[in-house]
């Protein structure tokens, strides 16, 4: 499957827990994005990355979440200190990042973090 | 808030009928919109987009109206099939970016297929 991965598909923790997620890209693709997702909404942004230099971070980012991409490949994303309010679909898509229109944004199954 | 977001909530439709669904958008400058599609456990798949320079756009059996007028786009899907019963969302990128950058999604509608 040369599609965007992401592990793990399910995560059920504590409340207090860290946690850490993972998605692996298109392989020719620059741009990595993060976007969580509640039930009944569309996806709202977190971050992303153009190679390994996050470009912007969403103000719904808050300092107990970080994200990396290291090579410029792979991403993570984790949560220090869970809260209920954390519960959610993480969604990691990545895209091709050239200039001009149109670059599609290709997305992951998610991870579905229950904070319990 | 967000500048997209979506008429209805839910629609059901007969299967082989055309489907409708409409978003509206409030930032005029707004130059490109994107449709996805959600299915159950599953991540936005990109349907169809269109620029602000056209009024329509035809892909298979999914037409995109462009309405800047009144700011309004809609999903036309040609003989609904079961397949087709999804989440569909409208998504923009913010301030009138190119689609380069992270998207702002509407709330999304449920498409039902009735057989």
């Amino acid at each position: 499957d040369t599609g965007v991965s992401q592990d793990p598909r399910h995560k059920i923790t504590k409340r207090g827990q860290n946690v850490t997620f993972r998605c692996d890209p298109i392989s020719e693709h620059n741009r990595l994005y993060w976007y969580r997702q509640t039930l009944g909404q569309g996806p709202e942004f977190l971050t992303y990355f153009q190679n390994e230099a996050q470009l912007e971070k969403s103000r719904l980012l808050s300092d107990r979440f970080s994200a990396e991409r290291p090579k410029g490949s792979f991403s993570t994303l984790e949560i220090q200190r869970t809260e209920q309010g954390d519960s959610a679909m993480y969604l990691c898509a990545s895209s091709l990042g050239t200039s001009g229109w149109g670059n599609e944004q290709f997305f992951g199954p998610g991870t579905r973090l229950t904070v319990l | 808030g967000e500048s997209v977001g979506l008429h209805l909530p839910t629609l059901s439709v007969q299967e082989g009928d055309n489907s409708i669904i409409n978003c509206a958008y409030s930032n005029s400058a707004s130059d490109y919109f994107i449709w996805y599609k959600q299915e159950s456990g599953k991540g936005p798949q990109f349907i169809i987009d269109i620029r602000s320079n056209m009024d329509k756009r035809q892909g298979q059996r999914v037409t995109v109206l462009l309405n800047k007028t009144v700011k309004h786009l809609s999903l036309q899907i040609a003989a609904t099939q079961p397949g087709d019963s999804a989440v569909y969302f409208c998504a923009e990128p913010p301030k009138g970016n190119s689609g380069n950058t992270p998207l702002v999604f509407g709330k999304g509608t449920r498409l039902s297929v009735i057989a």
